[in-house]
């Protein structure tokens, strides 16, 4: 069974700092390229980020360029997503994902308020 | 910016069938954008329906389906029921290799 389970999510104050993980099981981890997408309360889907299963290529949102920084660790099967300089605007729910394996997980909550 | 596009409702009645597009503020959506739809209910995490244009995704059943009509992505849903009534987002990749999710659609079945 494909599993996603992100962890780290929590409530930050803005300026502050965040890392997402994302443990994968259930498929083989390094074939899949790696998205972070988040919804921000009562809106739509966000793409925030992507790595290729390689971990060589990543991409970004303009919203989130220079500040976010994904990453993965295929021997732990794990993607991670360190996120600098939080913003209001920032907070949602943040799902790991794969579009291109069709695999998500269930998300974490990033609230950022003082 | 590249703007993908979905119409931000539509209704269909039960058992009948409905076309949702996802499109680009300018240009066609072809299979190298790599469409894929999902659908999400309330406090739930979104769902893959369909990936890379027309592939359904483990135990989605084949009254959903996805293609190119004209110059957007489609899914179609036949013989909708009440459960159906969700949101529905498209996704496309972008030559730039980012991903641009379209705004949703909020199917009603009524």
């Amino acid at each position: 069974e494909v599993q996603l389970v992100e962890s780290g999510g929590g409530l930050v104050q803005p300026g502050g700092s965040l890392r997402l993980s994302c443990a994968a099981s259930g498929f083989t981890f390094s074939n899949c390229g790696m998205s972070w997408v988040r919804q921000a309360p009562g809106k739509g889907l966000e793409w925030v980020s992507v790595i290729g299963g390689s971990g060589i290529n990543t991409y970004y949102a303009d919203s989130v360029k220079g500040r976010f920084t994904v990453s993965r660790d295929n021997s732990r099967n794990t993607l991670y997503l360190q996120m600098n300089s939080l913003r209001a605007e920032d907070a949602a729910v943040y799902y790991c994902a794969s579009i291109t394996c069709a695999y998500w997980g269930q998300g974490t909550l990033v609230t950022v308020s003082s | 910016q590249t703007v993908v596009t979905q119409e931000p409702s539509f209704s269909v009645s039960p058992g009948g069938t409905v076309t949702l597009t996802c499109g680009l503020s300018s240009g066609s959506v072809s299979p190298s954008y790599y469409p894929s739809w999902y659908r999400q209910t309330p406090g739930q995490a979104p769902r893959t329906l369909i990936y890379n244009t027309n592939t359904r995704s483990s135990g989605v059943p084949d009254r959903f389906s996805g293609s190119i009509l004209g110059n957007k992505a489609a899914l179609t849903i036949t013989g909708a029921q009440a459960d159906d009534e969700s949101d529905y987002y498209c996704v496309l990749h972008m030559s730039s290799g980012i991903w641009v999710f379209g705004g949703g659609t909020k199917l009603t079945v009524l």
